[in-house]
């Protein structure tokens, strides 16, 4: 299995729609960060976490660590065809070793 | 335009041919990283640097040889590659190297292809 499993893998919501992703741990996160990623191209950063319990917003995307620092959720409000793309979800885990999900795949219809 | 750029942005490879990937970054950071992306797989990291110096590589094989000649460039080496080999090749830098707190900054990538 992944140290870190996004869900879902694939997602396609309506215009306008609320969508949630997840990235769960079996390790305590020391930062949780958060890209975004349109096919064949490298990846934007989007927010980083580290406190259990932060959440962070940028426009319209929301994202949480929970206080037990091992899952983070990412939230879209109203989602538009721009919010496109593949969202991953990468960590330190306090080995020196930074670890990515394979990511979830989001399709947003006209 | 994140300020990490990477040449060429497609290469198409035969297994005997030797090619390199550049990577260079604008943001005055310390550390810069290759990353292998493959298709339904994580990100894999491949190498780090930290200062010029090499500090991580994750069991990767010979055939693939990084540089790294001053903070702000970064090149890997690529001979007698294997078709699995294909895949996109990120590069990456942040301020320092894999500590707490510190996002990374990707390029484009470029996408190999090894026939």
């Amino acid at each position: 299995s992944q140290e870190l499993e996004q869900s879902p893998q694939s997602l396609i919501v309506q215009e306008g729609k609320n969508l949630t992703i997840n990235c769960t741990s079996s390790k305590t996160l020391y930062g949780l960060y958060w890209y975004k990623q349109k096919y064949g191209e490298g990846l934007i950063f989007l927010m980083m976490l580290q406190k259990g319990g932060e959440e962070k917003s940028h426009e319209k995307i929301t994202a949480k660590l929970d206080e037990k620092k091992q899952q983070s959720s990412l939230h879209i409000t109203a989602s538009q065809p721009s919010h496109a793309g593949i969202y991953l979800c990468g960590a330190d885990i306090r080995t020196y070793k930074y670890i990515f999900g394979t990511g979830t795949r989001l399709k947003v219809l006209a | 335009e994140t300020g990490v750029t990477q040449t060429p942005r497609h290469l198409v490879m035969g297994m005997t041919n030797k090619k390199s990937l550049k990577c260079e970054q604008h943001l005055g950071h310390n550390a810069m990283y290759w990353y292998k992306q493959s298709a339904k797989k994580p990100l894999e990291l491949m190498f780090v640097y930290n200062f010029k110096e090499q500090t991580e590589n994750n069991s990767v094989p010979s055939r693939f040889s990084p540089e790294c000649p001053n903070s702000s460039h970064l090149f890997l080496h690529l001979h007698t590659l294997q078709p699995e080999d294909s895949a996109l090749y990120l590069c990456a830098s942040s301020t320092r190297g894999l500590a707490d707190g510190n996002e990374q900054f990707f390029g484009p990538g470029t996408r190999l292809t090894v026939l």
